[in-house]
């Protein structure tokens, strides 16, 4: 079966610092692959996707950027967070060329700018 | 937007009985999906309905679509505390899904 990994869980960083989140999923080859963050009470915004190693399509312009080096790996990036960058970010991933079909969450990291 | 936006955005019931949220969205779409989220978790796929459906159970689930009205609902039967949790529908896009804001359902036992 398919499983989908984040992490870490929380983190705590300060105004500045860069960041990494990593999201791995296995049981499943060339998965589209999906950045969100979630405002407290809010809904999704989509922040990246990914249909291939290498190719990143970014939805919102922002101060983050992810990466795609293997195939069932994804990762988000900063070089220098905001205070503006916190919030629930959560991978996702869904059948490969298949946009309208069920998408998998990972349980997300919470990330709070000090 | 394509959005979907829910409603209510909060909605407490007592165990046993019946909950009732809506989605409405605005342009054409191949389907639309439910999701749940417990608190400071991922969202967890509920059930699909395709644009040519009209209505689909799961369970306790029954999911209705009115694509002259573009609205959906979400019924969950009989409820049970552990049904406490977000409730979110998403319609389809070109490249993704785009998510409401979710109603947050809570069951009191």
């Amino acid at each position: 079966s398919q499983t989908i990994h984040q992490w870490p869980a929380t983190l705590v960083q300060p105004v500045g610092s860069p960041l990494s989140l990593e999201c791995t999923v296995e049981g499943t080859s060339n998965p589209n692959l999906y950045w969100y963050r979630q405002a407290a009470g809010r809904g999704l915004q989509l922040l990246f996707y990914s249909v291939g190693i290498g190719q990143i399509s970014s939805e919102v312009p922002q101060n983050l950027s992810a990466s795609r080096p293997q195939d069932r790996q994804f990762i988000l990036s900063s070089k220098k967070l905001l205070l503006s960058d916190s919030g629930f970010y959560l991978c996702a991933w869904s059948v490969s060329g298949q946009f309208n079909q069920p998408q998998h969450f990972g349980d997300g990291t919470r990330l709070s700018i000090l | 937007s394509q959005q979907g936006e829910e409603d209510p955005q909060a909605l407490s019931i007592q165990e046993g009985e019946n909950a009732t949220m809506n989605c409405s969205y605005k342009t054409s779409i191949n389907n639309l999906q439910w999701y749940r989220q417990n608190s400071g978790r991922g969202l967890v796929h509920l059930i699909l309905i395709r644009s040519n459906e009209r209505e689909k159970h799961s369970g306790r689930l029954r999911v209705t679509l009115d694509t002259s009205k573009k609205s959906s609902s979400l019924l969950i039967t009989a409820s049970r505390a552990a049904d406490t949790a977000s409730y979110f529908c998403a319609t389809t896009g070109a490249n993704n899904l785009f998510f409401g804001t979710g109603t947050r359902l809570t069951v009191i036992p």
